[in-house]
């Protein structure tokens, strides 16, 4: 099956840094990625849709601005926390569509996922 | 719009008894569901998945689960639980791109812990 990574997988930074997190899919190309984050024992809430070679499609109350996605291309999504605060610490998810995945019965593929400790 | 409602946030079995894990959605599309797991510190695996096919859907590890449209539910079932069993699970709906919905993207319920008694 497709396999998606996520680095790091866990993260602790001070207040006021910026960190960066990376998504790849190792065995496919996935024109479509997508940015979760899930607090502690809660659901993963989809932040942002992020296609390739185009600006991230951010869902309602996510600061386009504090959390930077870049899809550069068909193998890597980046999500940059910028000035990150301890509320902002979270378990950050990523997933990804295969490039045949034209159809919306097609899986989409999760990340390990990242634990961002903000201090 | 379309919603998952997860009933019960937690539930416990003995090892070997059924599991039943409820999920109900809302979709004023046809749906396509999802039953995901997740271990601590990890990402989410697919269980299995109902995309209009064949309403009784078997997944891994020996999990299956039913559409029923009448009572808009797609619950979860395993006949016999196993200690390794014990995670989170996740219902989830998608966005029906054929109906005009954007992107797809996953809508999630809340989530079940499963806890595996000896």
């Amino acid at each position: 099956g497709a396999v998606v990574s996520q680095h790091p997988s866990w993260v602790i930074c001070k207040s006021g840094t910026s960190v960066k997190i990376e998504c790849r899919s190792l065995d496919f190309q996935a024109t479509t990625m997508f940015w979760y984050r899930q607090f502690p024992k809660q659901s993963l809430m989809l932040m942002a849709t992020s296609n390739e070679g185009s600006k991230a499609t951010y869902e309602q109350g996510v600061e386009k601005d504090k959390f930077l996605i870049n899809h550069a291309s068909l193998t890597l999504s980046t999500l940059t926390v910028t000035s990150a605060h301890p509320e902002d610490s979270s378990f950050y998810i990523c997933s990804a569509w295969t490039d045949t995945s034209s159809r919306p019965t097609d899986t989409q593929y999760f990340g390990p996922g990242t634990r961002l400790t903000v201090l | 719009a379309q919603s998952v409602t997860q009933l019960g946030s937690h539930v416990s079995v003995s090892e070997g008894a059924l599991v039943l894990l409820r999920c109900n959605y809302s979709s004023s599309v046809p749906p396509y569901l999802f039953w995901y797991v997740q271990y601590p510190n990890q990402g989410l695996q697919l269980l299995l998945k109902y995309t209009s096919a064949a309403t009784l859907v078997k997944g891994i590890n020996g999990f299956e689960a039913e559409f029923k449209k009448s009572e808009t539910s797609f619950h979860l079932t395993k006949p016999s639980a196993h200690m390794s069993d014990a995670a989170e699970y996740f219902c989830a709906v998608r966005n029906n791109m054929n109906y005009g919905g954007s992107q797809g993207n996953l809508i999630f319920g809340k989530g079940t812990k499963l806890s595996v008694k000896p």
